[in-house]
């Protein structure tokens, strides 16, 4: 079975410094592994995803991730943080072995941004 | 925007009732997937459905049915509604090729309340 752990409820970070959002995964073959965000009252929006290759992966304003297969690891984060970057954070992984359609999401961490 | 738009908005059915929820897929998907967000949780795969036929399904009873129509769009139907169906219902679409690493594009969500 797949599985997904976001171990912090909440993250709280000054605007313009530096932030991360944990992740760690479980699956029984290679991972795809996602970040959405999502806004209050809004669906979720996507930011990136790993299929292969880099371990460092690029997303939309200005976020990044980090691959690590030993830590089975997928922390999400951005060089400094907007207080518009407040919201709830999901990571999500389908394993590319078992042919699982399914998205399986953690249980999300809130982002506060203090200006 | 991602182009996937869900119907309606908010809703309030009584227990026991059934209520038909509908997405719109984003132009050039061909698969659409529905997911469950109960309060203060990540969301969880209902099912999916691909080429009009449902394509994997999550840990959801039978009551809980789909359908996918030839322009891609989907409804979501639930049967003798309980309280615990109250919650965030999201349709994600995408453009499936078989290899799983396709990003799902969510739509806003119908919020669903069962009294």
């Amino acid at each position: 079975a797949q599985s997904v752990a976001q171990p912090e409820d909440q993250v709280n970070v000054a605007e313009g410094n530096p932030l991360t959002v944990k992740c760690t995964y479980s699956v029984s073959g290679n991972p795809y592994l996602f970040w959405y965000v999502q806004y209050p009252n809004r669906g979720l929006q996507f930011l990136l995803k790993y299929i292969t290759g880099d371990n460092l992966v690029k997303g939309s304003y200005g976020f990044e991730a980090e691959f690590n297969k030993s830590q089975t690891s997928f922390h999400l984060k951005k060089p400094s943080a907007l207080v518009s970057d407040s919201a709830l954070y999901f990571c999500a992984v389908r394993d590319r072995n078992t042919g699982r359609r399914a998205l399986t999401f953690g249980s999300g961490t809130r982002l506060q941004v203090q200006p | 925007e991602t182009g996937v738009t869900q119907s309606p908005t908010h809703l309030i059915k009584t227990r026991g009732q059934q209520v038909t929820l509908r997405c719109s897929s984003q132009s050039g998907h061909n698969t659409v997937s529905w997911y469950q967000q109960a309060l203060g949780q990540g969301p969880q795969f209902i099912f999916q459905y691909y080429r009009e036929e449902e394509n994997g399904r999550g840990n959801f009873p039978p009551r809980f049915s789909g359908l996918q129509f030839p322009n891609y769009s989907s409804e979501l139907n639930v049967n003798a509604l309980e309280l615990d169906d109250s919650a965030l219902y999201l349709c994600a679409s995408s453009l499936e090729s078989g290899g799983l690493q396709e990003t799902q594009y969510f739509g806003p969500g119908t919020r669903l309340l069962v009294l």
